[in-house]
């Protein structure tokens, strides 16, 4: 089955960028999504690519898509003190009515003043 | 207004016991699933429902049984609850089945069985 594996700890000063990995093993995986939990709370969807992208930029947000290596990456720019959270990268085939998301472990990003 | 909202939020038990999460959204959403976070934040499905119809069972024991009684509702029955419960379980909704959908998540369940 499809296995998705993130580093667990990243720890940037406050204003540079900060550069989540990950890596997914299934190559039909159509559907891509950063999904961000703040303490106590849900996850909530940040952004998302299609397999047919390499790059979607979003404001403070950037993901990168290679597809030959099956890796995607989340860069956040000018980091702040409220992007500390845990951020999970997110798979999904995208081509059956029962797909399910398979998460990563979760990246904790903790800022440094 | 909360879109996706779980009861209650914390949940404390002893092994052995029988308990139940509730989770209601008012997106209109066809698709709801449970999730449930280990201490280490690992996040693994559990069940999924689509317009009250069973769609994702995964290797889950089958002392969880969930039941929709109507699409806007999926709840969590847990019986004779073990240590290795004790995760935060959430709750989310999509408008879709399909992987495409963005998935809202609930506040999530502190459950702790001592």
């Amino acid at each position: 089955g499809e296995d998705v594996e993130q580093s667990l700890f990243l720890s940037v000063r406050e204003g540079d960028s900060s550069v989540i990995n990950c890596t997914y093993t299934d190559s039909s995986s159509t559907y891509l999504y950063w999904y961000k939990q703040e303490p106590g709370a849900g996850l909530q969807l940040l952004t998302y690519i299609f397999s047919n992208m390499d790059m979607k930029q979003d404001q403070r947000l950037t993901v990168l898509l290679n597809k030959k290596d099956k890796h995607l990456s989340l860069r956040i720019a000018d980091t702040q003190t409220g992007d500390s959270a845990i951020y999970f990268c997110a798979v999904d085939p995208g081509y059956s009515s029962a797909s399910k998301i398979i998460f990563g472990s979760g990246t904790r990003l903790s800022i440094r003043p | 207004d909360t879109a996706v909202s779980q009861t209650p939020k914390y949940l404390v038990t002893q092994m052995g016991n029988d308990k139940s999460i509730k989770c209601e959204q008012n997106l209109g959403h066809d698709t709801m699933y449970w999730y449930k976070q280990d201490s280490k934040k690992f996040l693994k499905i559990m069940f999924s429902y689509n317009n009250k119809e069973l769609i994702i069972n995964e290797t889950v024991p089958n002392r969880f049984s969930p039941k929709s009684p109507d699409k806007a509702h999926l709840n969590l029955h847990i019986n004779s609850l073990e240590l290795g419960d004790s995760a935060v379980y959430f709750c989310a909704s999509s408008q879709g089945a399909a992987g495409s959908y963005e998935q809202y998540f609930g506040p999530g369940t502190r459950l702790t069985v001592t």
